[in-house]
């Protein structure tokens, strides 16, 4: 079955700080992996994915993760956080099979502290 | 209208009323999801449709009536609620399966509030 881990349900930088959020998967099948921003009160809006091109995949805001087969994991990285990055994250693999669905990670609330 | 919508934003009501989530995307998708988030719990899957056809229901109580006369339209059905369904109910829509993408593209939710 898979499954994913988001380590840290908070995580606080300071404004311009290195933001590094973690995600661990399991699966049995080469995954496809997403990272989504939630605002306050909105739906989930897709930062990346990951679909077995490139390992390294940048995404929207200034974000980017790496897929690491070795540690299945599919950390997002930003170099410099800004005040408008505080939100909830939120990883997510896809489900065995292809089929279209998605299972999430816990999620991590960003704060970002000026 | 562009992406996913979702009508009311906002709806509080009684535990005897009846009252129903629209959802549509303009994305030409086939497949489409109902989420519930409840504050400090993960995601939810309530139901998944593929081609009009429901094709997964997890376990979801029956005071929740899902509908998709359409590929484009998605409805929830609610009677008879309890305060803990107060949730933020979302909406989600994807490429059929075996399209190179997988992700899902969301609504911005509804807010119900059971009182």
């Amino acid at each position: 079955a898979q499954s994913v881990t988001q380590l840290g349900s908070h995580v606080s930088v300071s404004e311009g700080a290195l933001v590094l959020l973690r995600c661990n998967y399991s699966s049995s099948v080469p995954p496809y992996l997403f990272w989504y921003v939630q605002y306050p009160n909105q739906g989930l809006q897709l930062l990346l994915k990951y679909t077995s091109a490139a390992t390294l995949v940048k995404g929207i805001n200034g974000f980017e993760a790496e897929f690491k087969k070795s540690e299945t994991s599919f950390h997002l990285t930003k170099p410099s956080a800004h005040m408008s990055d505080a939100a909830e994250y939120f990883c997510a693999v896809s489900r065995s099979g292809n089929t279209g669905k998605l299972i999430f990670g816990q999620g991590t609330t960003l704060q970002v502290k000026p | 209208e562009t992406g996913v919508t979702q009508t009311p934003r906002h709806l509080v009501m009684g535990m005897t009323n009846k009252k129903s989530l629209k959802c549509e995307q303009h994305l030409g998708h086939n497949a489409m999801y109902w989420y519930k988030q409840s504050a400090k719990k993960p995601l939810e899957l309530m139901f998944v449709y593929n081609f009009k056809e429901q094709t997964e229901n997890n376990s979801v109580p029956s005071r929740f009536s899902p509908e998709c006369p359409n590929s484009s339209h998605l409805f929830l059905h609610l009677h008879t609620l309890q305060p803990e369904d107060s949730a933020l109910y979302l909406c989600a829509s994807s490429p059929p399966p075996g399209q190179r993408s997988y992700e899902q593209y969301f609504g911005p939710g509804t807010r119900l509030t059971v009182t």
